[in-house]
């Protein structure tokens, strides 16, 4: 029973087409987040949400656009994919926003891939 | 210029040998963690650290916490092919909540 699932596991689109992925928790966490990890393994994050209120927004351009509907669902929906959007993106959760000693959970991530 | 540096970025070793990976800061972290990453997977939390100094081991892997709270290691003794992976550290700035994420080191231990 996965505890962060996301999906899809792979993207493979063309530039300018719009995407969605989609992330659950069944961990009962308040606040869950999306990382982008690039091609040099550095992640980042970009964007997290507390009890369905965003809290974190990394500069991130506004062709990225997080929602969630309720506090186990954080979807990532992306207008007009470039080049540079390829990437792996990850969702995670944790137990409340107070960074810290809190464990984040990864889900297993989503490969990008804009052609 | 990223927050949180870690050396080395690659690393290959014959299985039995110890290594030290560093992860390094001119900032101050209120908590330190550790993850290990598996191709095709996402980050796994080893460990956190929260006090200056503290050390805490976790069977053949021994982390501690600078005195300053600016920088960590992560050192394996007798390192086994089932530890390679990505080593992340990641970081809380001091009156932050965001994670900072370090630049990764790549491991592979030989058989």
């Amino acid at each position: 029973d996965t505890a962060v699932s996301q999906t899809p596991k792979y993207l493979v689109t063309q530039m300018g087409n719009d995407k969605s992925i989609k992330c659950e928790q069944n961990l009962g966490h308040d606040t869950m987040y999306w990382y982008k990890q690039d091609s040099k393994k550095f992640l980042k994050i970009m964007f997290s949400y507390n009890n369905k209120e965003l809290i974190i927004n990394e500069t991130v351009p506004n062709r990225f656009s997080p929602k969630s509907p309720d506090k186990a669902h954080l979807n990532l929906h992306i207008n007009s994919l470039e080049l540079g959007d390829s990437a792996v993106y990850f969702c995670a959760s944790s137990q409340d926003w107070r960074g810290g000693k809190n464990i984040q959970y990864f889900g297993a991530g989503t490969r990008l891939s804009v052609l | 210029t990223q927050l949180l540096e870690q050396s080395p970025q690659f690393l290959s070793i014959q299985e039995g040998e110890n290594l030290t990976v560093y992860c390094n800061s001119s900032s101050v972290f209120s908590s330190l963690q550790w993850y290990r990453q598996e191709p095709g997977e996402g980050p796994v939390l080893l460990v956190t650290v929260v006090t200056g100094g503290e050390v805490k081991k976790l069977k053949r892997l021994t982390f501690q916490f600078g005195d300053a709270r600016k920088d960590s290691s992560l050192h394996i003794t007798a390192a086994q092919p089932g530890d390679t992976g990505l080593y992340l550290c990641a970081g809380v700035r001091t009156g932050t909540y965001k994670y900072i994420f370090g630049t990764g080191t790549r491991l592979k231990v030989l058989a």
